[in-house]
């Protein structure tokens, strides 16, 4: 079955640097969640995107940004990056219906030095 | 807001154990709630999905129970085994809008099974 890809897997930028990181959904999963997961830490939600247009906004810094697009996947813009910047990002994926049940992807590890 | 507590933090039994994983949450006025497991650096997998109108859910070795008025769910494994080893996360849902329906988690607790 397919699962959710993000791209890349790991990246390696420095202070002040911008970052790009990729999503793809599952096919027909309307709705993609970003959470971010810091050393030793639980993951904590970004923001949420369904069909296209943002629907919820959690801890995300001013410096980020984010959108989906007209297939469904979505980016996240990492802007003046910093070290605390440094951890797990994961996307989720899920479908309109009974279970609302979300779907990660294997993350993209970003570290800034 | 809501909050979710997952005790104990660690846990190291020997294969074989049955053990249970507590997950409580401070808003009763949840729509689900994932179990997850981690390993180390990697990413989550869900492990059972209970919905708040559910009172359990079963996969293998594993059993989920919720109770939402009391604001408690517990994972259930049985005849644990080495592999099991790693962190589980519990995580709520709120809503089950097209807002609304992040997932809180919990601080997860770290297995170890020994062989």
């Amino acid at each position: 079955a397919a699962g959710v890809i993000q791209s890349p897997r790991h990246l390696i930028k420095e202070k002040r640097e911008t970052a790009t990181l990729k999503c793809y959904p599952i096919p027909r999963h309307d709705t993609v969640y970003w959470y971010q997961q810091g050393p030793g830490q639980d993951p904590q939600f970004l923001i949420s995107f369904y069909e296209k247009m943002q629907s919820d906004k959690g801890s995300i810094p001013d410096r980020f940004s984010a959108q989906q697009f007209s297939d469904y996947h979505s980016e996240l813009n990492m802007s003046s990056l910093e070290l605390g910047d440094s951890a797990l990002y994961f996307c989720a994926s899920s479908p309109r219906g009974f279970s609302y049940e979300q779907y990660f992807g294997p993350g993209t590890r970003l570290t800034v030095t | 807001k809501q909050e979710v507590t997952q005790i104990p933090a660690a846990l190291s039994v020997p294969e074989g154990e049955n053990l249970v994983l507590n997950c409580s949450f401070t808003d009763s006025a949840i729509y689900n709630l994932q179990w997850f497991r981690q390993d180390p650096g990697k990413g989550l997998t869900s492990l059972l999905l209970i919905q708040s109108s559910q009172r359990e859910q079963t996969s293998g070795r594993l059993n989920a129970s919720l109770d939402k008025s009391s604001g408690r769910s517990t994972l259930y494994i049985a005849a644990s085994q080495p592999g099991d080893s790693a962190t589980y996360l519990c995580a709520v849902q709120k809503s089950s809008g097209n807002a609304g329906n992040m997932l809180t988690f919990g601080g997860g607790t770290r297995l170890m099974v020994k062989p």
